[in-house]
């Protein structure tokens, strides 16, 4: 079956920039998302990239998509303290199911 | 616009007991999804619906979990009798049909004891 991937953990200096990495396994996904969740909410979608896109920018947010080798990065420039969260990948294949990956916790240290 | 509406936010039970979740999705959102949020880990889907019918439900325990959507509007997630293994947040989403994005509401959060 489909299975994302993300690593566990990130800590970045406040300033500097995030760098989140997932890799995914369904080749028919049509689109890939970045969700954000703080401590006791609920998941807020951050940005998607369709499937046939390498790059999307939006402000302070960049998402790479390598189809090829099914890996999507999200990079946060001057991340903030603001920005520490648990980020999570998903793609979205077959019958518009949402498959997540287990969550990446970023730490921005001031 | 309103969000998607969850209650109740915390619920605490003890084993084999039953409870039960709600969910009211944004107004005009045809499909409403279910997913469970185990500590530390990404949410998994239980269920999908586009309306008032299940589009996909493979990954819902059928022996203690149900679910309806009952005039394609708001949905309720049943567990009976519950284990100590479905502690968890309880996600409910909705999505316009045929739109890439799923709005979340803010999680049941579930402890059995």
């Amino acid at each position: 079956g489909e299975d994302v991937e993300q690593s566990l953990f990130l800590s970045v200096r406040e300033g500097d920039s995030s760098v989140i990495n997932c890799t995914y396994t369904d080749s028919s996904s049509t689109y890939l998302y970045w969700y954000k969740q703080e401590p006791g909410a609920g998941l807020q979608l951050l940005t998607y990239i369709f499937s046939n896109m390498d790059m999307k920018q939006d402000q302070r947010l960049t998402v790479l998509l390598n189809k090829k080798d099914k890996h999507l990065s999200l990079r946060i420039a001057d991340t903030q303290t603001g920005d520490s969260a648990i980020y999570f990948c998903a793609e979205k294949g077959a019958g518009n199911m949402l498959t997540f990956g287990g969550g990446t916790r970023l730490m921005v240290k001031p | 616009e309103a969000g998607v509406a969850q209650s109740p936010r915390y619920k605490i039970i003890e084993k084999r007991q039953s409870v039960a979740f709600w969910c009211n999705p944004i107004s005009g959102h045809a499909t409403l999804y279910w997913y469970q949020q185990i500590l530390g880990q990404g949410p998994k889907l239980l269920i999908q619906f586009q309306n008032n019918g299940v589009v996909d439900d493979s990954q819902l325990p059928k022996d203690r979990f149900s679910a309806e959507r009952l005039k394609g509007v708001d949905s309720t997630l049943k567990i009976q009798p519950a284990k100590l293994e479905d502690s968890a947040v309880y996600l409910c989403a909705s999505s316009e049909q045929g739109v890439t994005e799923a709005f979340f509401g803010q999680g049941t959060r579930l402890t059995v004891v």
